[in-house]
């Protein structure tokens, strides 16, 4: 049961456009919503995060867009850059105290930018 | 810098043989830890919540006897694979919990093969 969805698997951008991931989830407990960049033999680094009060989060080129309705999330990219291209995953927590609830993993999305 | 240590990053064993691994919180006290586990081109799981001073709580279909935790100060948790088998070899992340509205951060991980 992935209650946590990223459809596409990978997405390939041209530099200095905009990179759009997307995030799908099913459970309406969650209340925290966080994006994560992993490279591959690392941990996870964390890159923003969005509560489900609400819409819109943005830090320097990254914005977190979340419908709650469609229980679903975006994470923007603008402009995009070489340093970005690493595996996305968005993560969801039922608590707001999400620092130390356990969280729920995307399957995620490489993101390659094209020079 | 890295705020969270994991070590080993990297371990090759026989079958049979138990391997600890450390996560260590290097700028925090951390009252609760996590211990993800990751296939290849796939979503981190979560396998068990570690809380400094009692039990750890394991997910549904982790084997408590076989993967063993411990929690025994507010810096360190361990994880150890007991008799090991190629089935276990996999990339094994933790992390520790932040506090009130602080990510978490994670460690880069433990590759884990067993031959």
């Amino acid at each position: 049961d992935q209650q946590v969805k990223q459809n596409s698997p990978s997405l390939s951008v041209q530099e200095g456009r905009i990179s759009i991931l997307n995030c799908d989830y099913t459970n309406s407990m969650f209340d925290y919503f966080l994006w994560y960049k992993k490279y591959p033999a690392e941990g996870p680094t964390f890159l923003i995060s969005i509560s489900s009060i609400k819409d819109k989060n943005e830090d320097g080129r990254f914005t977190v867009f979340l419908n709650k309705s469609a229980k679903h999330l975006s994470l923007h990219i603008v402009p995009s850059q070489p340093g970005d291209s690493a595996v996305y995953f968005c993560a969801a927590s039922a608590g707001t105290n999400f620092g130390n609830e356990k969280l729920t993993f995307g399957t995620g999305t490489r993101l390659t930018i094209i020079p | 810098g890295a705020v969270v240590s994991q070590h080993p990053s990297w371990v090759i064993c026989k079958s049979g043989t138990s391997v600890k691994i450390e996560c260590r919180s290097l700028d925090f006290q951390a009252t609760t830890m996590f211990w993800y586990r990751q296939f290849p081109k796939q979503s981190l799981m979560l396998m068990a919540t570690s809380n400094e001073g009692s039990k750890a709580t394991y997910e549904q279909g982790v084997e408590k006897d076989k993967f063993l935790i411990n929690h025994a100060s507010l810096t360190l948790s361990t994880l150890t694979v007991t008799s090991a088998h190629p089935e276990d070899s996999s990339f094994y992340i933790c992390s520790a919990g932040a506090p009130q509205n602080q990510p978490q951060h994670f460690g880069d991980g433990t590759r884990l093969s067993i031959l």
